[in-house]
């Protein structure tokens, strides 16, 4: 069965350093999709960051990378120079094999709340 | 802009009413999905619906119905509300193309008294 976990439950962060947030999966389908959302105390989910699997690069947005490891199956949200307003909760996603249905079906792991200090 | 919209931001109701909460979306998106989020396990799929009149049980979906009688729109229905169904419900929308994301609304905080 599929599943994403983030074992970490907080963490915090000092302004202007980059952090890691943790997320590994498991999946036996070759073929998956990895997402991170931040979830800010309004409670509105936004979307951040995607991997493929068979994408040959770690996926990059802005200040968000993704640090993609397929043999350890882990796919680390990192955050460069942290802002306050990256205090949040974080959920990583894995999109659920449906035999080419599309379905778009997400798996999410427990979240990992953090914050940033000034 | 993709907006999904839902119909409260907070909600409470007495136990064995009737709840509906209802979710609009305006992409032209052919799936809509509720979830409820609970402290410590993250998003659970309820229900999910890929086309209108169309939906599937996701993983939680007893003391839930669903209803997609518009593109647009997906209900949610708590038939007799029950204290255990205190929590933040979140509704998301998204194309069929693979490896598109789901775009989500503000959510609904429901409690039950």
């Amino acid at each position: 069965a599929q599943k994403i976990t983030q074992t970490q439950p907080g963490m915090f962060v000092q302004e202007k350093e980059a952090v890691t947030l943790d997320c590994t999966y498991d999946t036996s389908d070759p073929s998956y999709g990895l997402f991170w959302y931040k979830q800010p105390s309004s409670g509105e989910m936004i979307f951040l960051i995607y991997q493929g699997s068979y994408d040959q690069q770690n996926a990059t947005e802005g200040r968000y990378s993704l640090n993609f490891q397929k043999a350890r199956k882990s796919a680390n949200l990192v955050i460069s120079a942290s802002q306050l307003g990256d205090s949040a909760m974080y959920f990583c996603a894995m999109r659920e094999d449906d035999y080419g249905g599309a379905t778009n079906k997400l798996i999410f792991g427990t979240g990992t709340l953090l914050a940033v200090q000034p | 802009d993709v907006k999904v919209t839902q119909s409260s931001r907070y909600l409470v109701k007495r136990t064995g009413e009737k709840v509906f909460l209802e979710c609009v979306q305006d992409m032209d998106h052919e799936n809509m999905f509720w979830y409820r989020q609970d402290p410590g396990l993250g998003l659970r799929l309820i229900y999910f619906s890929y086309d209108v009149k169309m939906k599937e049980k996701g993983d939680i979906p007893e003391g839930y119905s669903v209803s997609r009688e518009k593109k647009e729109r997906f209900s949610l229905i708590l038939e007799s509300a029950s204290t255990n169904q205190t929590s933040m419900y979140l509704c998301a929308s998204s194309f069929q193309r693979d490896q598109e994301t789901q775009y989500f609304g503000p959510g609904t905080r429901l409690l039950v008294l």
